[in-house]
């Protein structure tokens, strides 16, 4: 099993709509958790960081369910802007150990 | 406050050349990393180092080689470049510890690498 996996995607979506990217993770010793968005193969940006209890960030609303080791991303009201690919992003709490990427969901937000 | 900096950002080799690529960071962070990034592969952990003076392996470190010297610099090295190195290549830092919430790990720009 892969230590990150995320929905193949790619999600193709009209503005205004509302998607959601799901991800789990192998390591139920992983301490930290992150969204990153990357645009055209450009260093991947954070885009926010994933709480037990649930964090909204604007249009984005992202949730952590560690019992099933599983974590996911709510976009609403979509934009053009939205496009990008996004990152699922674990820390599986070894000290000195990289941050840990799923491979990515490619979104793509049409007028 | 330059972050962190990869030179070079294009390079084009042919097959069997050498090269080394440059991360310098200037925010004093103790570990740094080399990943890779090929199309539907993701981001992949070629080396990286938890001080100066120590690196290890990745999940891909085969045909590279690294060094950390001095604590603001971790070169990645090919001796002999492949075609399958042909790649995207980023260098990225943190400091010690827990990766922070609203930064975990800064990345640098990138470097194209092609190999003929």
């Amino acid at each position: 099993r892969k230590e990150v996996e995320q929905d193949p995607g790619p999600f193709n979506v009209p503005e205004g709509a509302t998607v959601a990217f799901n991800c789990t993770y192998s390591n139920s010793a992983s301490q930290s958790f992150f969204w990153y968005r990357q645009d055209c193969r450009k260093e991947p940006k954070l885009l926010m960081s994933v709480y037990s209890s649930g964090n909204e960030d604007g249009r984005f609303t992202a949730q952590l369910n560690r019992a099933s080791q599983y974590i996911s991303l709510l976009i609403r009201d979509s934009k053009l802007s939205d496009s990008a690919t996004y990152l699922c992003v674990v820390y599986p709490n070894q000290a000195g150990t990289a941050l840990i990427f799923g491979k990515g969901t490619t979104l793509s937000v049409s007028s | 406050n330059a972050g962190v900096t990869q030179t070079p950002k294009f390079r084009v080799l042919k097959t069997g050349q050498s090269m080394t690529l440059l991360c310098a960071q200037d925010m004093n962070h103790e570990y740094m990393y080399w990943y890779r990034q090929d199309p539907g592969m993701g981001l992949r952990l070629i080396h990286y180092s938890v001080g100066e003076g120590t690196t290890a392996k990745g999940e891909v470190p085969d045909g590279y080689n690294v060094s950390r010297l001095k604590k603001q610099n971790f070169l990645l090295g090919l001796e002999s470049a492949a075609p399958s190195q042909t790649s995207v290549y980023f260098c990225a830092s943190r400091p010690r510890g827990t990766p922070h919430s609203n930064q975990p790990q800064h990345f640098g720009d990138g470097t194209r690498l092609s190999i003929l």
